[in-house]
């Protein structure tokens, strides 16, 4: 198994700019979940997936927009970048039997917006 | 709502002294806790977890963490540091009854360990 995979590792855009984070899966999990992490504030959930076709707003959704057209895949934009957007970004997923249910990180994605 | 503060940004110490990050609970409901661990430029493992049971949780590279209902804290320990210790760790937790049960995060500790 691959686990989380996130592409691209790392990516520099102009304000304004437009692009898609793609995170996939190949563990079945039905729950996933978009974070973005930054200096002293740990990680807050942007927005996350219970299931194909369901999504939902977390903590600091404003900016960012979702889909989940498959299992697999829970692809991030961002509409129109702003330098507040620079961050690093992870994708997770679990099984969504329960809270119980540990929590699978993905690398990472660097995101820089200048 | 659920939260988690994680007291002390930053911890330091010896090689071989004993490792103790702390952490504080906030929940309505019983929660579930967990401790996730960083490496540079990686993403997060999981150390260890509090689902229900035992209170004292034993993870992977002989940490272990202990729930205190009362004290609602979930403190993470490690007898003797390691030089490959060093990372930043995460406390996080969410309720495990309802809903999506979403994973809220303290905003870390970085373990320096000097040797």
């Amino acid at each position: 198994n691959a686990g989380v995979t996130q592409t691209p590792k790392f990516q520099v855009l102009k304000t304004g700019q437009s692009m898609t984070l793609q995170c996939a899966q190949d563990m079945n999990h039905e729950y996933m979940s978009w974070y973005r992490q930054d200096p002293g504030m740990g990680l807050r959930l942007i927005h996350y997936s219970v299931g194909a076709g369901i999504t939902d707003q977390g903590e600091v959704p404003n900016g960012y927009n979702v889909s989940r057209s498959t299992t697999e895949d829970f692809p991030l934009r961002l509409l129109s970048a702003a330098p507040s957007q620079t961050s690093v970004y992870f994708c997770a997923s679990r099984r969504a039997s329960g809270g119980e249910e540990t929590q699978y990180f993905g690398p990472g994605t660097r995101l820089l917006v200048l | 709502a659920q939260s988690v503060t994680q007291l002390g940004s930053h911890v330091s110490v010896s090689e071989g002294a004993l490792v103790l990050l702390r952490c504080n609970y906030s929940s309505s409901v019983p929660p579930y806790l967990f401790w996730y661990v960083q490496y540079p430029n990686q993403g997060l493992q999981l150390l260890l977890k509090y689902t229900t049971g035992a209170t004292l949780v034993k993870g992977i590279n002989g940490f272990e963490a202990e729930f205190k209902k009362s004290e609602t804290s979930f403190h993470l320990t490690k007898p003797s540091a390691h030089m490959s210790d060093a990372a930043e760790y995460f406390c996080a937790v969410t309720s495990g009854r309802t809903g999506a049960n979403n994973l809220f995060f303290g905003t870390g500790t970085r373990l320096t360990v000097i040797p």
